[in-house]
């Protein structure tokens, strides 16, 4: 047990909608990082985010955006969903935002998009 | 080319067996990570390494920077060994953003 939570644990959706997936970090956290895993593949920075700022982004385009709140817990918005948005996202979070941080990932959540 | 490559992507041993997995990585580091997924998804995270060797239980990492390689070894195997195990390094050197670049992920599978 990590102590971070996601939610929901899966998602249908069909293309074009709107969906909003939570994380909710170990206490005392400032840094959330969001994740998209592809099936086979390694997982792929989507976000970060540190005390509720924007702390650096990947190669995802700004249908993908995200909110972190004061109570530790945060939100990926992925807005007109694709097929190939279909993936597991994953939430880690760690005490700072430095790479020498130990993160903590969350279950994730499995979302498939038909 | 991947920032991260992993071998092999595909392991089968047999309980007790001593198993080795490598990652190579093509970027300056201030840290590797190894993990271990589990079929349901979820990450744990196993050593952080920035030089030399940890050990953990029947888990041994070790980083060599200068030739960019680090392995992870499982002495005495054990079917619940069975995972993936995914190397990852922050994108960004030491004190800057730590969002991790992962590989691919070795998949083991350690048969009774």
């Amino acid at each position: 047990e990590t102590g971070v939570t996601q939610s929901p644990t899966h998602l249908i959706k069909t293309r074009g909608q709107q969906v909003t997936l939570r994380c909710s970090s170990q206490s005392g956290h400032n840094t959330v990082s969001w994740y998209q895993q592809a099936l086979g593949q390694g997982p792929q920075f989507i976000f970060q985010y540190y005390r509720e700022e924007e702390n650096g982004r990947g190669n995802f385009p700004p249908r993908f955006s995200g909110l972190q709140f004061p109570n530790y817990s945060s939100e990926l918005n992925v807005n007109a969903l694709e097929l190939d948005d279909s993936a597991l996202y994953l939430c880690a979070s760690s005490l700072d935002s430095g790479s020498m941080e130990t993160q903590y990932f969350g279950p994730g959540t499995r979302l498939l998009v038909l | 080319k991947n920032e991260v490559e992993q071998s092999p992507q595909n392991l089968t041993a047999q309980e007790g067996e001593f198993i080795t997995i490598n990652c190579s990585y093509s970027v300056g580091i201030s840290a590797l990570h190894w993990l271990q997924q589990h079929p349901g998804g979820g990450i744990v995270s196993l050593f952080m390494l920035s030089s030399g060797k940890k050990k953990h239980g029947r888990l041994i990492a070790t980083i060599n920077i200068q030739e960019k390689h680090s392995s992870l070894h499982i002495t005495a195997s054990h079917p619940r060994d069975s995972a993936v195990y995914i190397c990852a390094v922050p994108q960004g050197l030491r004190g800057s953003q730590g969002n991790l670049i992962f590989g691919k992920g070795t998949k083991l599978s350690v048969k009774p």
